[in-house]
């Protein structure tokens, strides 16, 4: 049920981009991106919606194809600050069951 | 500023005894969950509550229990059951309505020796 998220660990160098999946064995409908710093709560980034529509306020972009249940995040242009665990989160329509998939932790060197 | 507050932010316990985490919330959402997060690992939902008064059962509920009484507080407790309590506590919350993202409190770190 959990979604999967791949690759599991990513090491860049500033500048570099990277993109993190997140695949679901059921429909999604929205899907929910957040940033985990270490010791630290989940930091909200970007809704990607059925339809294709999408709302964020950081220099990361996503995608959503509903038909691969699958949902993409791009950074693109690395920074340091970029750094930490990246969870997609998503409801399952009809349950209020919040749910996250399991994790990418991705580290940005100098 | 509207927010949720988790107290305290550490907490250790002796094995065999119960402990209650906070969790307050003055956003108005009527959507509340607990999460627990082992090092290293992701967020596994222990219990969720849309209204007041309800609640459901997560993925990881055994040896746990919550109480929903008002819209503003979903206490998480620790029973002596939890074989391996230790653990990150995140509480979270959010409106419910259109797909709107959750809002985490900054979490209790439980430590049982």
């Amino acid at each position: 049920q959990q979604p999967v998220q791949s690759p599991q660990a990513v090491i860049l160098r500033e500048g570099e981009d990277a993109v993190i999946n997140c695949s679901s064995s059921k429909a999604l409908y929205s899907v929910h991106w957040y940033r985990q710093k270490h010791g630290e709560a989940p930091v909200f980034l970007m809704i990607l919606l059925k339809g294709g529509e999408q709302k964020g306020h950081d220099k990361i972009s996503a995608s959503f194809n509903e038909k691969k249940q699958q949902s993409s995040l791009y950074l693109t242009a690395s920074q340091l600050s970029y750094s930490g665990t990246y969870f997609c989160g998503t409801e399952p329509p009809g349950t209020y069951k919040y749910i996250f998939g399991t994790g990418t932790r991705l580290k940005v060197l100098a | 500023d509207g927010g949720i507050t988790q107290s305290p932010k550490y907490l250790f316990r002796k094995e065999g005894q119960n402990v209650t985490l906070s969790c307050e919330q003055n956003l108005n959402h009527d959507a509340m969950y607990w999460y627990r997060q082992d090092p290293g690992q992701g967020l596994r939902l222990i219990y969720y509550s849309q209204i007041v008064n309800d609640f459901q059962k997560g993925d990881i509920a055994e040896g746990y229990s919550v109480s929903r009484e008002k819209k503003e507080s979903f206490p998480l407790t620790v029973t002596s059951a939890q074989k391996n309590p230790t653990a990150f506590y995140l509480c979270a919350s959010t409106t419910g309505v259109g797909n709107s993202p959750l809002h985490f409190g900054n979490g209790t770190r439980l430590t049982v020796t």
